[in-house]
């Protein structure tokens, strides 16, 4: 199969830890990474590989992964954390060169 | 600074054509590949297509539903990526986003860097 499948939504807490799980059998074989996106605004990258971060995203954010699932961790979550989150990888089926997963709404409460 | 600068989006009616160009500043473009991706009006994101650089034969990878209708090319010298659009449906109405490829140890690939888009809205 070539899709990450997402939960639609999440809620957490102001200064709560948060984690949004991205499963496909992709995953087996590539790292994901993980975009953050503001209304109106072009996709960040906030994870990379096993778990690194790109210079100026803030050290609340990790990733890990296990078998076919991905995971995106927010420790302490700020308000300017709401977004949407995708994941993404490249596809090991060979329908195509690359899949987002189906994309996770963050409410920070 | 590294800055993807999308052009070229607008109205267009179905079955016809457009060319989207991304202009790249701040890095040596001709070292990179360039991924298209696709969000439609208040949906999650579409990986469109893929240029590899000359390096790796220049070639392309397309989504499926894509695919023998849209064309991506670059111009190295002038740091220019394009998205040829053929045959255009209403389905492909949505914000199209230029992104740089990055690599890390055949395990390991991300879009670390992604222009504003540019919207093109397929309609009669």
């Amino acid at each position: 199969s070539s899709e990450l499948t997402q939960d639609p939504a999440v809620s957490v807490a102001l200064g709560q830890t948060v984690r949004i799980t991205c499963q496909g059998d992709s995953l087996r074989s590539y790292y994901a990474s993980w975009y953050q996106q503001k209304p109106g605004q072009a996709p960040v990258l906030v994870i990379y590989g096993k778990n690194n971060r790109p210079s100026g995203i803030p050290d609340r954010f990790s990733g890990s992964s296990s078998g076919n699932t991905a995971s995106l961790t927010i420790t302490g979550a700020q308000a300017e954390d709401e977004a949407d989150y995708y994941c993404n990888s490249r596809d090991s089926s060979g329908n195509h060169l690359y899949v987002f997963g189906t994309g996770t709404k963050v409410t920070v409460l | 600074e590294v800055q993807l600068v999308e052009s070229g989006g607008g109205l267009v009616q179905p079955g016809r054509s457009l060319r989207l160009s991304c202009t790249a500043s701040g890095f040596t473009f001709g070292d990179y590949a360039m991924s298209w991706v696709r969000q439609a009006p208040g949906k999650g994101l579409e990986w469109v297509g893929f240029i590899r650089s000359k390096a790796y034969g220049g070639t392309t990878e397309y989504a499926a539903s894509v695919k023998g209708r849209f064309t991506i090319s670059r111009d190295d010298s002038k740091s220019i990526a394009y998205l040829q659009m053929n045959s255009l449906k209403t389905e492909d109405t949505a914000v199209y986003y230029c992104t740089r490829e990055a690599e890390r140890g055949g395990t390991t690939y991300y879009f670390d860097y992604w222009g504003q888009g540019t919207l093109v809205t397929v309609s009669s």
